[in-house]
């Protein structure tokens, strides 16, 4: 069973200019979840879906952040314009939502953001 | 809220060493589950053994054991028998039992392991 893939893998972008991420979970996972990991911090959470649904969006910062899971599939999140701060790794997650499930992710290997 | 504190920047350990993380969490849910993820260099985070707060024993997987002492909300790992493919990071990460906190898991800041021979 593939896992979580996620592109791209490394982006290097100059400030004020716009990028996105990709991520396609695995299949049959109604979950996805978008964190970020600052540099020598732990991931933190920006928004998850329920299949097409956004449920909790409440870290996002939405004047520069927007995500789309248009299918209930595979999922992109943009910022436009990124600013120096934004350097960072973008990690993708998803989960099955059974109710017996124990609350594990599973991760992509991250989309690891620079800007200029 | 939840908060999962880690206070070890970094640790050593000697290959073939045992060696514990520590965790301590904080939540005012009245079940939660308790997970600790290895982060190598790759960047993939890594799902190593969960714990429930319900669980009468505590959590094993391997050469993974998870010492949950309930009174004193820590949840800390021991690695047995270290190798030099444990080199990582070490997040301790927790989830509630309802609503928005049940489906999301919050984590600390993490520990770097370092295996030396």
């Amino acid at each position: 069973e593939a896992g979580v893939v996620q592109s791209p893998r490394y982006k290097i972008i100059e400030k004020k200019q716009p990028v996105a991420f990709w991520c396609n979970p695995i299949s049959g996972h109604n979950t996805l979840y978008w964190y970020l990991q600052n540099l020598g911090q732990g991931p933190e959470l920006l928004i998850r879906y329920e299949n097409e649904e956004a449920v909790d969006d409440s870290q996002l910062p939405k004047d520069r952040f927007s995500a789309e899971r248009l299918k209930g599939v595979d999922s992109t999140l943009k910022i436009q314009p990124a600013e120096l701060g934004d350097s960072a790794v973008y990690l993708c997650a998803s989960s099955p939502g059974r109710r017996a499930w124990t609350g594990e992710l599973f991760f992509g290997e991250g989309s690891r953001l620079t800007v200029l | 809220a939840q908060k999962i504190t880690q206070t070890q920047p970094g640790m050593f350990v000697q290959e073939k060493e045992a060696v514990t993380l520590d965790c301590t969490y904080d939540t005012s849910d009245p079940s939660y589950g308790l997970f600790w993820y290895k982060q190598p260099s790759s960047g993939e985070m890594i799902f190593l053994i969960y714990q429930g707060s319900y669980d009468q024993q505590n959590a094993t997987e391997g050469r993974y054991s998870l010492n949950f002492q309930k009174a004193r909300k820590s949840a800390n790992l021991v690695i047995s028998a270290s190798q030099l493919g444990d080199s990582a990071m070490y997040f301790c990460a927790m989830r509630g039992a309802e609503g928005g906190t049940a489906s999301k898991l919050t984590f600390g800041t993490g520990t770097r392991l370092q295996v030396t021979l």
